[in-house]
């Protein structure tokens, strides 16, 4: 039984590099979130998904774009790394918005 | 605005001994409640959650929570630890309407003494 599955687990990237980070959940969920996850700071929304076909912005979305690609898959995508990006990102899926989470183990994204 | 405080960054706990972390909210609606733990290197799992009903929730590990509304807290409870509950925990706080998205605590790393 997976669960969330985020590939990979981790990533050093250089300054101004793309990458996407994705996320695939097999229970069937609506919503799906990206997070990230700072020393201090607790979880952050990034973007999330409250269902198929849509994607919203959450509290710190900029230099990051999301893809909803099914009902399983969420990608994450940073178009130009930046070292404020250096974090762990976690991706999570719910039945629906604001029920119990499921998380993913976590990509530890080092930029240099 | 809306938040949610852990006011204990990190507690320590003798093994054995009983623990208390606290969670407080500010929120508008009538709140879900959550507390989840991770562990280190871990993504973060769900340990127990308040929707409605009874106040006085029971969760996995052993671990409770009491809902108070006069107090807008959700504290969690463990009447003895394990060295196994070394960990960080995260209380997280939604609403009953499908735009809102999940407030969460910064966390309390809970360290225990042999």
């Amino acid at each position: 039984n997976a669960g969330v599955t985020q590939t990979p687990k981790f990533q050093v990237l250089k300054t101004g590099q793309s990458m996407t980070l994705q996320c695939a959940q097999d229970m069937n969920h609506n919503s799906m979130y990206w997070y990230r996850q700072d020393p201090g700071m607790g979880l952050r929304l990034i973007y999330y998904s409250a269902s198929e076909g849509t994607t919203d912005k959450g509290e710190v979305p900029n230099g990051y774009n999301v893809s909803r690609l099914n009902k399983r898959e969420f990608s994450l995508r940073l178009e130009s790394a930046a070292p404020s990006q250096t974090s762990v990102y976690f991706c999570a899926s719910s039945d629906q918005m604001n029920t119990e989470a499921f998380f993913g183990q976590g990509t530890r994204l080092t930029v240099v | 605005a809306q938040s949610v405080t852990q006011p204990d960054i990190h507690i320590t706990v003798s093994e054995g001994a009983s623990l208390e972390l606290r969670c407080n909210y500010s929120y508008g609606a009538t709140p879900y409640l959550f507390w989840y733990v991770q562990s280190p290197g871990q993504g973060l799992q769900l340990l127990l959650k308040y929707f409605s009903g009874d106040t006085l929730v029971q969760g996995i590990k052993g671990f409770e929570a009491e809902f108070k509304r006069s107090q807008s807290s959700f504290n969690l409870r463990k009447p003895s630890v394990h060295w196994s509950d070394a960990a960080e925990y995260f209380c997280a706080v939604g609403a009953r309407d499908s735009n809102y998205q999940l407030i969460w605590g910064a966390g309390t790393k809970l360290i225990i003494k042999p």
